[in-house]
């Protein structure tokens, strides 16, 4: 698995977008970034996820750079429902799916 | 569609004390992974199986063991509980490994 590297701790505005960075400069080729959030102390949920495009669902927006090197999930418009612990990874066919300490984003009203 | 189901839901139990957690998902998926999550310390991957009929350890496999009963089920199973596997037990699956992981709401397990 890809090394990541993000910040612990964010915070945004309610109705602003959030932009939450990672870093993952050992991303191998074949390695997809995913994103998940846990809310409080639920399972964690899938967001969303990219090889070397943008890609952007109906929850969230991946901007990958071109070397790859890192990545943003932009939540457009936060909500206070979006306060949560988000988690980047780079994961391959072979992955163990590891999972680091997030990245605790918390929306003010 | 239950998705990931694990059961129980809190458990307590002494030191030396045995036990099973049980999960169950309905999405036919191929692969199973067992994590456990510790105040500040993200989740860590205990043992997962890639696929029917087969385990591997993850990164914190001490003290534990995994049964794939079948494609639905995999079991974790604590033989001499310590307290230091007080914890919430997720488990998860994918369809292969390039595939997101549907989570279980969690088991949340105290050893006294």
């Amino acid at each position: 698995d890809a090394k990541t590297t993000q910040p612990p701790s964010m915070d945004c505005a309610e109705g602003r977008a959030a932009n939450l960075p990672c870093n993952h400069s050992t991303i191998s080729g074949n390695e997809y970034v995913y994103w998940y959030r846990q809310i409080h102390s639920q399972g964690p949920q899938y967001i969303i996820h990219g090889l070397k495009n943008n890609e952007t669902n109906e929850m969230a927006s991946l901007i990958i750079t071109e070397d790859r090197k890192s990545s943003t999930l932009i939540l457009p418009h936060a909500t206070l429902r979006d306060t949560a612990v988000y988690y980047c990874n780079g994961i391959g066919a072979n992955s163990k799916l590891t999972f680091g300490k997030g990245i605790t984003l918390s929306v003010r009203p | 569609n239950a998705g990931v189901t694990q059961t129980p839901k809190f458990q307590v139990l002494k030191t030396g004390q045995s036990m099973t957690l049980q999960c169950a998902q309905d999405m036919n998926h191929n692969s199973m992974y067992w994590y456990r999550q510790d105040p500040g310390m993200g989740l860590r991957l205990i043992y997962y199986s890639a696929s029917e009929g087969t385990t591997d350890k993850g990164e914190v496999p001490n003290g534990y063991n995994v049964s794939r009963l079948n494609k639905r089920e995999f079991s974790l199973r604590l033989e001499s509980a310590a307290p230091s596997q007080t914890s919430v037990y997720f488990c998860a699956s994918n369809l292969s490994g390039y595939s997101p992981l549907h989570f279980g709401n969690g088991t949340r397990l105290t050893v006294t």
